[in-house]
């Protein structure tokens, strides 16, 4: 079993849709979670930390649920900037500095 | 505004030759990270340095060596390059003054083995 899951896609949305990724991972000591964004052909970037509350940062919401352990994106009103593959970062366990990294799902956005 | 910078940005190697991936980053972060990404799959941890001084293997450490030359510099090396090394390489750092810093990424090495 992979240590962390994801939906490949492609998500094929149209501009101004709501969309939502989720990502389940296996170990239930992991600590850390984020969303990176990771362009074709470029370096994975922040989008944003997931924290055990949720979190939002402008049109994204992230979302932690530790007892089914997975962490969801939403994006809302979906802009064709947005189309990206969207990679899930997790915590080895209690282990800080190793991370292990989903597949990503791919997102593109329509006009 | 450097963040982390990787050389070489492309490489085509030749089988068994040897090479060294450079990293430096310019942020003062504690810990350093290489990983490889081939098409289809995530990330995967190679090698990674939690402090200057230090360096533990990752999920595919075979066939790759480190060095944490001091506190900016990562670099990776290739001995004896293989066909199953053509990947694109990613060098990281991440402050650890907090349990929950993100890891900042270089711009990628492409190597490509014949």
């Amino acid at each position: 079993r992979k240590e962390v899951e994801q939906d490949p896609g492609p998500f094929n949305v149209p501009e101004g849709a709501t969309v939502a990724f989720n990502c389940t991972y296996s170990n239930s000591a992991s600590q850390s979670f984020f969303w990176y964004r990771q362009d074709c052909r470029k370096e994975p970037k922040l989008l944003m930390s997931v924290y055990s509350s949720g979190n939002e940062d402008g049109r994204f919401t992230a979302q932690l649920n530790r007892a089914s352990q997975y962490i969801s994106l939403l994006i809302r009103d979906s802009k064709l900037s947005d189309s990206a593959t969207y990679l899930c970062v997790v915590t080895q366990g209690n282990n800080f500095n190793k991370f292990y990294f989903g597949s990503g799902t791919k997102l593109n956005v329509k006009p | 505004n450097a963040g982390v910078t990787q050389t070489p940005k492309f490489q085509v190697l030749k089988t068994g030759q040897s090479m060294t991936l450079q990293c430096a980053q310019d942020m003062n972060h504690n810990s350093m990270y290489w990983y490889r990404q081939d098409p289809g799959m995530g990330l995967r941890l190679i090698y990674y340095s939690a402090s200057e001084g230090t360096t533990d293997k990752g999920e595919v450490p075979n066939g790759y060596n480190v060095s944490r030359l001091n506190k900016r510099e990562f670099s990776l090396r290739l001995e004896s390059a293989a066909p199953s090394q053509t990947s694109v390489y990613f060098c990281a750092s991440r402050l650890t003054l907090a349990d929950n810093q993100p890891q900042h990424f270089g711009d990628g090495t492409r190597l490509s083995i014949l």
